[in-house]
């Protein structure tokens, strides 16, 4: 059973920019959750879809957004990029009715 | 909203060592815990997970946690560590019957374990 993968798994951007990160979760895995890895703030909830809804949210501000797809795949979108926004991106997916995330690798944004 | 916290950011052990990593959270219902791991350059990892029952759970590469309600702890523990234990070690709570499977995380533990 392949895992979480998430493209790009690094990118450059330069502010003022905007980025969209990818996610695919398990095969029959319907909920995706997406959370930021930075050194200062550890792992921080940005948002968590299921059925192409979302249904927690972060306290992150409306320049990070997301959504998901009817096949269960999953984008994130961050505009006006800030150099503070350089993090490792993480995905994670669960079955239905189900509280373990699996992971995926992440995406690495370095905003200059 | 519930919190984390991981009491160590840093530990340094000599391999064969015992490993106690300290957590403790703050929600006042009831909560899914776990352990995540994650090795240099690669994902974060299930180490193991607590729901109900035996507050006592065993993970994987021989690590194992304890429950303490009445502390509102889950530290992790492993008896002799190896080098291969050389990683990021976070703690994590989701409020039971929440409907979601949202994550608190703990700001981490980075374990350093010399040959």
């Amino acid at each position: 059973k392949a895992g979480v993968t998430q493209t790009p798994r690094y990118l450059i951007k330069t502010r003022g920019q905007q980025v969209t990160l990818s996610c695919s979760p398990i095969s029959g895995h319907r909920s995706v959750s997406w959370y930021q890895q930075t050194p200062g703030q550890g792992l921080q909830f940005l948002f968590e879809y299921f059925s192409e809804t979302q249904r927690n949210k972060g306290n992150f501000p409306g320049r990070f957004s997301g959504r998901q797809f009817s096949n269960s795949r999953s984008e994130m979108n961050v505009s006006t990029l800030e150099l503070g926004d350089s993090a490792l991106y993480l995905c994670a997916s669960s079955e239905s009715g189900a509280n373990v995330l699996t992971f995926g690798a992440g995406s690495r944004l370095t905003v200059l | 909203a519930q919190s984390v916290s991981q009491h160590n950011h840093h530990v340094i052990l000599s391999e064969a060592a015992s490993l106690e990593l300290g957590c403790n959270y703050s929600y006042g219902g009831t909560v899914n815990l776990f352990w995540y791991v994650q090795y240099p350059g690669q994902h974060l990892q299930l180490l193991l997970k607590y729901f109900s029952g035996d507050p006592l759970v065993k993970g994987i590469k021989g690590f194992e946690a304890e429950f303490i309600k009445s502390k509102f702890s889950f530290n992790l523990r492993k008896p002799s560590v190896q080098w291969s234990d050389t990683a990021e070690y976070f703690c994590a709570v989701n409020p039971q019957n929440s409907g979601y499977s949202t994550l608190t995380f703990g700001k981490g533990t980075m374990l350093l374990v010399s040959p």
